[in-house]
């Protein structure tokens, strides 16, 4: 069964403390990985797709990384409006191209 | 708007009650996803629509749920005879099939 794992659960970093959060996968056929992240009431907001090992990407402070098992979320110092919760997805081969998520990982960035 | 757009943002409604849940696609997104997450919990898989037809509706979680789309465009999902353990928030997602996927800002539902 298709399967994502998301860690730490939660994160408390310093302004300009560096760290990275982890996904960990299980999928039969993988399309594509997704990380989105997600504002207390709102949608998840798109990030970046990583389609193989070895892809890398980079927004302003975020890179993402894609192992054959794990991608990781690099945040090169922080700043509170990093704030939020950083959803991981996969896009399962096949015919669905439905995205099975991890529950997320809540970071926290204090001035 | 330029993304996907749904309505209502809110909805209390009792137990017992039929509730319909409204997204709008991006403009020519041919592929459309709902999704559920409930307090604490990840997103929930529910169906997926590509043009008119449902070829996954596996995550539908009882008969209750069902859903459908019109004119390759706009989904409704319907929850009858709501419980409370159905409050959560609905989320709707489209794309062109296998392309980046963007989500609405959600329908919030709690039954009381």
């Amino acid at each position: 069964e298709d399967q994502v794992t998301q860690s730490p659960e939660a994160l408390r970093l310093q302004e300009g403390e560096s760290s990275s959060l982890n996904c960990s996968y299980t999928v039969s056929g993988l399309r594509g990985l997704f990380w989105y992240r997600q504002d207390p009431g709102k949608g998840p907001e798109f990030l970046f797709t990583l389609y193989s090992a070895g892809e890398e990407k980079e927004k302003e402070r975020l890179k993402a990384t894609l192992t054959k098992k794990e991608s990781f979320l690099h945040i090169t110092a922080p700043k509170p409006e990093d704030s939020a919760t950083y959803l991981c997805a996969v896009q399962e081969g096949g015919a669905t191209n439905k995205l099975i998520f991890g529950t997320g990982t809540l970071l926290a960035v204090q001035p | 708007g330029a993304g996907v757009s749904q309505s209502p943002s809110n909805k209390v409604t009792e137990k017992g009650k039929d509730v319909e849940l409204r997204c709008d696609p991006i403009s020519g997104h041919t592929a459309l996803y709902w999704y559920r997450q409930s307090l604490g919990q990840g997103l929930e898989f529910l169906i997926y629509f590509q043009g008119n037809s449902a070829p996954d509706k596996s995550g539908l979680p009882s008969d209750r749920f069902s859903a459908e789309r019109t004119g390759g465009s706009v989904s409704t999902l319907t929850i009858q005879r709501t419980q409370q353990e159905d409050s959560a928030v609905y989320l709707c997602a489209s794309s062109f099939p296998g392309n980046t996927i963007y989500f609405g800002e959600g329908s919030w539902l709690t039954v009381v």
